[in-house]
């Protein structure tokens, strides 16, 4: 079973630079696994906020950015601000009997 | 953009099957494929199928093999997922979620359906 891990949690100030990862358990995460990211706060359905790695969703500010760093995938932040306050889920396109997986999701503080 | 509308909270009893609608607007119904997703109480999010409006052709995640059916209706521009065999760790807010064909990821997310399932 594909198992796609994502750091529990991380704490940023307003301002500052957060990068969050998607790894996969079993190998390395390259661009041909499309991954994809995903915004939630609470009660809310997740937003789309970048997709084929890099791609900014329509309407997604330029501080959310995306990447492949090593073996992983990448979502940075940069200059964070209050309302970036959320869970940040990734998604991984693994094919096989199990289309896709999503990560196991990190809690984003800002303060 | 299409627009996903699902139908109202359920309370299911173990054993029961739940069958959540999401009625699509704004665009072509066979212009998507759909994705259902859901969220345990507290917990991240999980991939559970896709439903292809154009042939009717799904695949669902392994761990759902046998338990769950998408369909659609496309005289209603809606998509339907039945879950059967229901039991407490059901307990889910399901959403259905609308993807421009192969662009693998999810696009446009409806307002999620809580199913819970309780004795």
């Amino acid at each position: 079973q594909t198992v796609v891990t994502q750091e529990p949690s991380f704490s940023v100030s307003p301002g500052g630079t957060v990068t969050l990862t998607c790894g996969l358990s079993s190998g390395s995460v390259s661009t041909r696994y499309s991954p994809s990211w995903y915004q939630q706060t609470p009660g809310q359905p997740p937003r789309t906020l970048i997709y084929n790695t890099n791609t900014r969703s329509s309407g997604v500010p330029d501080r959310f950015s995306g990447s492949i760093l090593g073996n992983k995938a990448a979502l940075t932040i940069t200059g964070a601000q209050a309302d970036d306050e959320s869970d940040y889920y990734c998604a991984l396109f693994v094919g096989g009997g199990t289309l896709y997986v999503f990560g196991t999701g990190t809690k984003v503080t800002v303060l | 953009q299409v627009q996903l509308v699902q139908s109202g909270a359920e309370v299911k009893q173990p054993g029961a099957s739940a069958k959540v609608s999401c009625k699509t607007s704004g665009y072509s119904f066979t212009s998507y494929y759909y994705h259902w997703v859901r969220q345990a109480p507290g917990q991240g999010l999980e991939w559970m199928g896709i439903f292809n409006p154009t042939d009717g052709s799904t695949s669902y995640a392994q761990r759902f093999q046998g338990r769950v059916a998408m369909t659609g209706d496309t005289s209603t521009s809606t998509v339907y997922m039945e879950l059967s065999s229901l039991r407490s760790e059901d307990t889910a807010i399901y959403y259905c979620v609308a993807e421009t064909p192969a662009t693998k990821f999810f696009d446009n997310w409806g307002q999620g359906t809580l199913v819970t399932v309780s004795s």
